[in-house]
């Protein structure tokens, strides 16, 4: 069964604009990690965001954000300003119970494109 | 921050030949590597967990024979990919957890670019 969802195989947003990106997920467990990473075409994975599922706040990291939806079971990321450089694949990744350690699901990622 | 490194980042090898690939946690002791694959535009793919000093626990559908898993020290894993076929060209990638306080940020190596003629 798939636990995490990501269904914008593709986005466009204009240089400077807020873009979200999607990411349900499906767990039964009450404690797990929601984790948003950026991979370039160099292919490297770039931690951008972290959340647990007991934080009250949703987290935030400079320009990233992440809409923590706990009751929907989503864990969206929000880009602020955009810049080129964001162009990328986004892929949202959960952590189930934690005696697995940081084993990863990931979902089927997200390309973004930032257009000048 | 953490920073796990990973080599060779590209490797071209000849069908039936066998490549390995290091993954090392240069500056924290990484109890558990994990090992994904990638292939184009599609998402990471677990292939298995590596922990230090034990065997490697390998998902459903990976064959442990054809990909040799060893975790000999606390800041190297390899992953050797034995006769090696075109259908096993494909991205690569390792991360490495330290200490469940560093859960929150899992490093992940730059990946290694496998072609095999």
């Amino acid at each position: 069964a798939q636990k995490i969802t990501q269904t914008q195989p593709g986005m466009f947003v204009q240089e400077k604009e807020a873009v979200t990106l999607d990411c349900t997920y499906d767990t039964s467990d009450q404690s797990y990690g929601l984790f948003w990473y950026k991979q370039p075409s160099s292919g490297e994975m770039i931690f951008l965001i972290y959340q647990g599922s007991y934080d009250e706040q949703n987290a935030t990291e400079g320009r990233y954000s992440l809409n923590f939806q706990k009751a929907r079971k989503s864990a969206n990321l929000v880009i602020s300003a955009s810049q080129l450089g964001d162009s990328a694949m986004y892929f949202c990744a959960m952590r189930e119970r934690e005696e697995y350690g940081n084993k990863l699901v990931f979902g089927a990622g997200t390309i973004l494109r930032v257009k000048s | 921050g953490a920073v796990v490194s990973q080599h060779p980042s590209r490797v071209i090898c000849k069908s039936g030949t066998s490549v390995k690939i290091e993954c090392r946690s240069l500056d924290f002791q990484a109890t558990t590597m994990f090992w994904y694959r990638q292939f184009p535009k599609q998402s990471l793919m677990l292939m298995a967990t590596s922990n230090e000093g034990s065997k490697a626990t390998y998902e459903q559908g990976v064959e442990k024979d054809k990909f040799l898993i060893n975790h000999a020290s606390l800041t190297l894993s390899t992953l050797t990919v034995t006769s090696a076929h075109p259908e096993d060209s494909s991205f690569y990638i390792c991360s490495a957890q330290g200490s469940w306080a560093t859960n929150e940020k899992l490093f992940f190596g730059s990946g290694t670019q496998l072609s095999v003629l």
